[in-house]
């Protein structure tokens, strides 16, 4: 299996204009997990689905973020508009529930200017 | 308000001595622990967990060790080596019966093993 596979590795944009993050989960897994890493905060997970519907969405900044699975092979994590203080590494994760191993994707360093 | 604490953000060890990772957490209902190794440009990966009923847990040459009274675990890593060198974050869930799947993070040690 290639692992969890984020898209794109690095995105650069303006403050104001749509983000979109890309996560494909490893096939079979159904729990998939969305974190944040900053050097403030750390790694802090934003939102959590479990076959493909939210579980938790307690850690999402803001109205402006907002995610999607709309099938068990892929999920996006959108902002809109996005700001500076967004910039940080965005992860994707996915588990098989009979496990407890969360898995991770590259990340997405995002950073807005 | 950090319910997962990793005070020390950087340690460095000679290879072939030991590397002792603190954590301290202040939720007393968390009773599962995992401890994640994260290389630059790449996800974590998963090293070793622990149970709450547990006090220990080996894997190789990384052993965890758990003091409930205390809300602290560390991690041992005997013998260091150069590429045991990275970040490695501290975790915590709220097993629930082995349904609850949030995790609460520490910050990270940044640990760097000298040859």
């Amino acid at each position: 299996d290639a692992g969890v596979i984020q898209s794109p590795r690095h995105e650069v944009t303006e403050m104001g204009q749509e983000v979109t993050l890309r996560c494909k989960p490893i096939s079979g897994h159904d729990y998939l997990f969305w974190y944040r890493q900053t050097m403030m905060r750390g790694l802090e997970l934003l939102i959590y689905f479990n076959n493909n519907v939210p579980i938790d969405d307690s850690g999402m900044p803001e109205d402006r973020f907002s995610a999607k699975m709309p099938n068990a092979s892929f999920s996006t994590l959108k902002i809109q508009p996005s700001e500076p203080r967004d910039s940080a590494v965005y992860f994707c994760a996915s588990l098989d529930s009979l496990s407890y191993e969360q898995y991770f994707g590259p990340g997405t360093r995002l950073t807005v200017t | 308000d950090q319910q997962v604490k990793q005070n020390s953000p950087s340690l460095s060890v000679q290879e072939g001595r030991i590397s002792i990772l603190n954590c301290d957490y202040t939720n007393s209902m968390f009773d599962y622990f995992l401890w994640y190794k994260k290389y630059p440009a790449e996800g974590p990966t998963f090293l070793i967990s622990i149970s709450s009923i547990k006090d220990k847990n080996e894997d190789g040459r990384f052993t965890v060790f758990l003091n409930k009274s205390a809300k602290h675990l560390s991690l041992h890593i005997v013998p260091s080596q150069p590429g045991d060198s990275a970040v490695y974050f501290c975790a915590a869930s709220l097993n629930s019966g082995g349904s609850n799947y949030k995790l609460t993070f520490g910050k990270g040690t940044l640990l760097t093993v000298n040859p």
